[in-house]
């Protein structure tokens, strides 16, 4: 079935750097969307990328759907301590179904 | 915005007894819902789909008569882990799927179920 490879798998970093994951697959998708879960709870939508080569902003978050519409990367710019939490990339796959296949993660810790 | 709540927030079970879960979609109509299980620093693992009226549609390897699945109205999603054993014990999320009244589609998740089974 579709795998998403998400990495790194943890990040332990210090206030103010900025941070880049990746997620990539052999599986083309219809839409990329970046996910933050902290402990606990549901997933809570940051970003969504629905076009080839689209990069998209919110706020310190930038993220890219790469051309291929195989892979995409998370950017957070001036991280803070409240960034911290898992990050999931997930990717919608082509059909009619709207399923979501998610990435394993990266965890963020931010040191102050 | 859209909020898709989830109940009970955490329950404990003895092994053997079936637990209810409820999603519900509180300001749009859910066509299809969606049902992940995620175990301790694990990825979200879609379990099964349903669509408002119709059967679920399970995913490879999870058991259908031992995750029962109700999507009998366009906010009510319900699962229900039957005869429930300690491996059972996990994070259990959905997702809702729909439009919402205002116009335009939305996905949200709800905020997740932990089920402990002893």
């Amino acid at each position: 079935g579709q795998q998403l490879n998400q990495s790194p798998q943890s990040m332990f970093i210090q206030e103010g750097e900025d941070v880049s994951m990746n997620c990539t697959s052999s599986s083309i998708f219809n839409t990329w969307l970046w996910y933050k879960q902290e402990p606990g709870e549901g997933p809570v939508l940051l970003i969504a990328l629905y076009k080839a080569g689209e990069l998209t902003s919110n706020g310190r978050l930038t993220a890219q759907f790469g051309i291929t519409r195989k892979d995409s990367f998370l950017n957070i710019s001036a991280s803070i301590p409240s960034d911290v939490g898992i990050y999931f990339c997930a990717g919608q796959l082509r059909d009619s179904s709207y399923k979501l296949i998610f990435g394993s993660g990266t965890r963020l810790l931010v040191r102050p | 915005g859209a909020v898709v709540s989830q109940h009970p927030s955490r329950v404990i079970c003895k092994s053997g007894t079936s637990v209810k879960i409820e999603c519900r979609s509180l300001d749009f109509q859910a066509t299809t819902m969606f049902w992940y299980r995620q175990f301790p620093k694990k990825s979200l693992m879609l379990m099964a789909t349903s669509n408002e009226g119709s059967k679920a549609t399970y995913e490879q390897g999870v058991e259908k008569d031992k995750f029962l699945i109700n999507h009998a109205s366009l906010t009510l999603s319900t699962l229900t882990v039957t005869s429930a054993h300690p491996e059972d014990s996990s994070f259990y999320i959905c997702s809702a799927r729909g439009y919402r009244t205002s116009g335009g589609e939305t996905q949200y998740f709800g905020p997740g179920t932990r089920l402990l089974v002893l």
